[in-house]
């Protein structure tokens, strides 16, 4: 089985604060997306990135491809409530097969 | 467009007993996919359909049967419920692709007692 380990698992933080959300392996991916769940719903894609190295931008939401293929990151700029939710992050290692997961990471941001 | 349509939303049984959980989807997706997602473990594949016709085991099979009906419909059945399968289960579709990125259901909370 192949893991994909988040950290932090939970993260408490105020308005206007910066975080960076990790997703770390020994594998290397074919590709690694990023969902955001939020309470009593199904997770929604938020970005795929594909190349070593790769960083692309959502709005305040920076996310990062390892050069190895074997990390990515996730951070948010001067996070607000809206940013609350469980975001997960999944890799393919080949392509075409199936997404593992990891075990998430749950954001708070109190106003 | 629905997108990706489950039913029960809620559902709660006894050790036991059987009952079928729903999933279709209206985006001519091939590949459809059920989850169950538990706290602190993410979501772990139960099972697969690449294409209409074919099925294929995930990674936590046990205690689980599917059957994809036709392109737009994936059902998956517990014939026993036993209460390590309270969870909540999500169906999933995906487009065919490089990077097959998946379209989720709003999912089922299931309870078993």
């Amino acid at each position: 089985t192949q893991l994909l380990e988040q950290s932090p698992q939970f993260l408490s933080i105020q308005e206007g604060e910066n975080l960076t959300v990790y997703c770390n392996s020994s594998s290397v991916f074919s590709s690694l997306q990023w969902y955001r769940q939020e309470p009593g719903e199904g997770p929604v894609l938020l970005v795929t990135v594909v190349t070593g190295g790769e960083v692309k931008k959502l709005k305040r939401l920076t996310f990062q491809f390892g050069d190895a293929r074997k990390d990515s990151s996730l951070h948010i700029t001067a996070a607000q409530p809206g940013d609350t939710g469980l975001y997960l992050c999944a890799g393919m290692w080949r392509a075409g097969n199936m997404l593992t997961f990891g075990g998430g990471t749950r954001l708070m941001v109190k106003p | 467009n629905a997108g990706v349509t489950q039913t029960p939303k809620f559902q709660v049984l006894k050790t036991g007993q059987s009952m079928t959980l729903q999933c279709a989807q209206d985006m001519n997706h091939n590949s459809m996919y059920w989850y169950r997602q538990d706290p602190g473990m993410g979501l772990r594949l139960i099972y697969y359909s690449a294409s209409e016709g074919t099925t294929d085991k995930g990674e936590v099979p046990n205690g689980y049967n599917v059957s994809r009906l036709n392109k737009r419909e994936f059902s998956l059945r517990l014939e026993s419920a036993a209460p390590s399968q309270t969870s909540v289960y999500f169906c999933a579709s995906t487009t065919r692709g490089v990077t097959y990125e998946q379209y989720f259901g709003p999912g089922t909370r299931l309870t078993v007692t």
